[in-house]
């Protein structure tokens, strides 16, 4: 079946717009996360959200950055004001909740450059 | 707070030459140990969940065991296709992921 996708692939913008990416999860999974993994760094989390809960925002880096998911499907990652400091590959997972295990399905990534 | 240690950094082998990565970890309460590959320019694709120590999964040319503080992936008679880099990641008392900065493994044919 589909796997997680992301969109777009690779954004290049200038320091102090706002960008938006998009993750669409694989069709089942309630809960969906966001990570970050910048050059030589290991993957950082971001923020969690499952079903109708509220998310877990608790590794969001600064108040410029915010993300919802609308209808328990499609998110949206939101970083306002960009700095070059934010370039890193953006990656979304999702995971089944249903059952007893906890792995997370990764999507490719959206690269961001921040010129 | 969780974290994961992973070594070496870098690790390069013939064809055929098995080998062990190595992931120390430190985690409150472990839910789940993952390994995961990942090929450039793309996401991390799953391979093992371990979930208690004495625990091994296996996977063709791969092998993931479990001890309290750390856990191996053998790889046994690689192939230039294994060539990837191994991350490591930790689930403990909250929904996230800590992961390790990742094993780079080159196999030459």
């Amino acid at each position: 079946g589909a796997g997680v996708s992301q969109s777009p692939s690779n954004k290049v913008t200038e320091k102090g717009k706002d960008v938006e990416l998009r993750c669409d999860p694989i069709s089942g999974h309630t809960a969906l996360y966001w990570y970050r993994q910048s050059l030589g760094q290991g993957l950082e989390f971001l923020i969690y959200f499952q079903g109708n809960s509220a998310p877990d925002k608790s590794g969001l880096p600064s108040d410029r950055f915010s993300a919802e998911r609308t209808g328990g499907s499609v998110s949206t990652l939101t970083i306002q004001r960009t700095q070059q400091e934010d370039s890193a590959v953006y990656l979304c997972a999702s995971r089944y909740s249903g059952g007893a295990s906890y792995e997370q399905y990764f999507g490719p990534g959206t690269r961001l450059t921040v010129t | 707070e969780d974290q994961v240690t992973q070594s070496p950094e870098a690790l390069r082998l013939q064809e055929g030459e098995s080998s062990s990565l190595n992931c120390s970890y430190t985690v409150s309460g472990l839910r789940g140990l993952f390994w995961y590959r990942q090929d450039p320019g793309k996401g991390p694709e799953f391979l093992f969940t371990l979930y208690s120590a004495g625990e091994e999964k296996e996977k063709e040319r791969l092998k993931a065991t479990l001890t309290k503080k750390e856990s191996f992936l053998h790889i046994t008679a690689p192939k230039p296709e294994d060539s990837a880099t191994y991350l490591c990641a930790v689930q403990g008392g909250s929904e996230k992921l800590v992961f390790g900065k990742g094993t780079k493994l080159t196999v030459n044919p």
